[in-house]
């Protein structure tokens, strides 16, 4: 069984530009959740998507946001990039969204310069 | 909403020692409590988990408890391993919704 795939691996950009991270979520799984992890800190949630639809979002502004493809894919998109959006952002799928173990990909590491 | 507290934030013990990591949280509707491993470099694994209909579940070296009147779940690692040097996770959720996590527990066994 294939895991969750993301990518790209690491991706670089300059201040004020646009992100896209993408995510294959295990075959079967239909809720797709994104986390940043910033260096020594740890997973903060989000935007969380479910059957196509966006179930929760976390404390972050309106320039995170993301959707899910009706093949459970997802992308998440950051605009107007700012230095501290620099971090390793995680994606992972569960079967369901109710009580389901995540199972996370290797993360998208972005570096803002 | 759901908070969850982990303690301690940094763990340091000898090969072969056990190791234990607490968690509380906050809302008293949370009925799930895995826990997760994050090695160096590499992406959160789940190595555990628990349900409230349940005090204590076991696999090998490893074992969770909860405490569903005080709000508390732990992880014990028995013969702690250097290759269980990492950061640990704790996290809670209630039906359908999202993952809480704590803020993680950095293990690091020394031989």
């Amino acid at each position: 069984e294939a895991g969750v795939t993301q990518s790209p691996t690491h991706l670089i950009k300059t201040r004020g530009q646009q992100a896209t991270l993408r995510c294959s979520p295990i075959s079967g799984h239909t809720s797709v959740y994104w986390y940043q992890q910033a260096l020594g800190l740890g997973l903060q949630f989000l935007l969380w998507y479910d059957e196509g639809e966006e179930r929760n979002r976390g404390n972050f502004p309106p320039r995170f946001s993301g959707r899910q493809f009706p093949n459970y894919s997802s992308e998440l998109n950051v605009n107007a990039l700012e230095l501290e959006d620099s971090a390793l952002y995680l994606c992972a799928s569960s079967l369901t969204g109710y009580n389901s173990p995540l199972h996370f990909g290797n993360g998208t590491r972005l570096t803002v310069t | 909403g759901e908070n969850v507290e982990q303690h301690p934030s940094t763990l340091s013990v000898q090969e072969g020692d056990s190791a234990v990591i607490k968690c509380t949280y906050s809302d008293s509707a949370s009925n799930y409590f895995p826990w997760y491993k994050q090695e160096l470099g590499k992406r959160p694994q789940l190595i555990i988990d628990i349900r409230s209909n349940v005090g204590e579940k076991k696999d090998q070296r490893i074992a969770v408890t909860l405490n569903k009147t005080a709000k508390h779940f732990s992880l014990h690692i028995t013969e702690t391993q250097p290759e269980d040097s990492a950061v640990y996770f704790c996290a809670a959720s209630k039906g359908y919704s999202t993952l809480t996590f704590g803020k993680g527990t950095m293990l690091l066994v020394s031989p």
